[in-house]
């Protein structure tokens, strides 16, 4: 069974940092795109960034470009997004999405059930 | 940028056939995915490259995508099926992930 577990949200004031994981299990980590979707309270879905197989591609969202980062680890099955320079409107639900095993087209065919980030002072 | 536009809301009676529609410039020529995120649940993946639908999604789910529009269409409607509803695509232009501002469903 695909398995998708987020942590590492929290509280955080304006300005801070905050780094998310998410850990997979139940399929071969390292053979897929993987994404991070965010939702802000009674929002709609909001797409953040997505990362290769082996890492060397990553794309963002123009709101976080030179402020979040996506990385992963094959070895550990884990996908992070360290976020920096936060602001009150990255207040949101962070969900990982398991993405294409072929390209970065593809569906988002797994998702996590998220980790809230609350930034506030 | 590019901008994929739905009905914020669209009801429907039990039995009958809900559309849902997701539109943007030359939408045809992008691949488009649909999914359903009911309350308090992680979004499901519902339609996939325009028409094809995932292991365990029910018959009455299919998607059209041609010109301007991307459809998503619900036959014989389900109390089950109240949700929100979210159209995606990958726009290569920009090298992003595009997600429509999502459409509730009602089941009247």
């Amino acid at each position: 069974e695909v398995q998708l577990v987020e942590s590492g949200g929290g509280l955080v004031q304006p300005g801070g940092s905050l780094r998310l994981s998410c850990v997979a299990s139940g399929f071969d980590f390292s053979s897929y795109y993987m994404t991070w979707v965010r939702q802000a309270p009674g929002k709609g879905l909001e797409w953040v960034a997505n990362i290769k197989q082996d890492g060397s591609e990553k794309y963002y969202v123009d709101s976080v470009k030179g402020r979040f980062t996506i990385s992963r680890d094959n070895a550990k099955n884990s996908l992070y997004l360290q976020m920096n320079s936060l602001r009150a409107e990255d207040t949101a639900i962070y969900s990982c999405a398991r993405d294409g095993y072929y390209d970065k087209e593809e569906a988002l065919d797994y998702w996590g059930q998220g980790t809230l980030v609350t930034v506030s002072s | 940028s590019f901008v994929l536009t739905q009905p914020p809301s669209v009801s429907v009676a039990p039995a009958k056939t809900a559309r849902i529609t997701c539109g943007a410039d030359n939408i045809g020529s992008y691949t488009v995915h649909w999914y359903q995120q009911k309350p308090g649940q992680a979004p499901v993946l519902v339609v996939n490259d325009d028409s094809d639908r995932p292991s365990g999604i029910p018959e009455r789910f299919s998607g059209s995508n041609s010109g301007n529009t991307a459809t998503l269409t619900i036959s014989e409607v389900e109390a089950g099926d109240e949700a929100d509803y979210y159209c995606h695509v990958w726009d290569s232009l920009s090298d992003q992930g595009i997600f429509g501002g999502g459409t509730k469903l009602t089941v009247l």
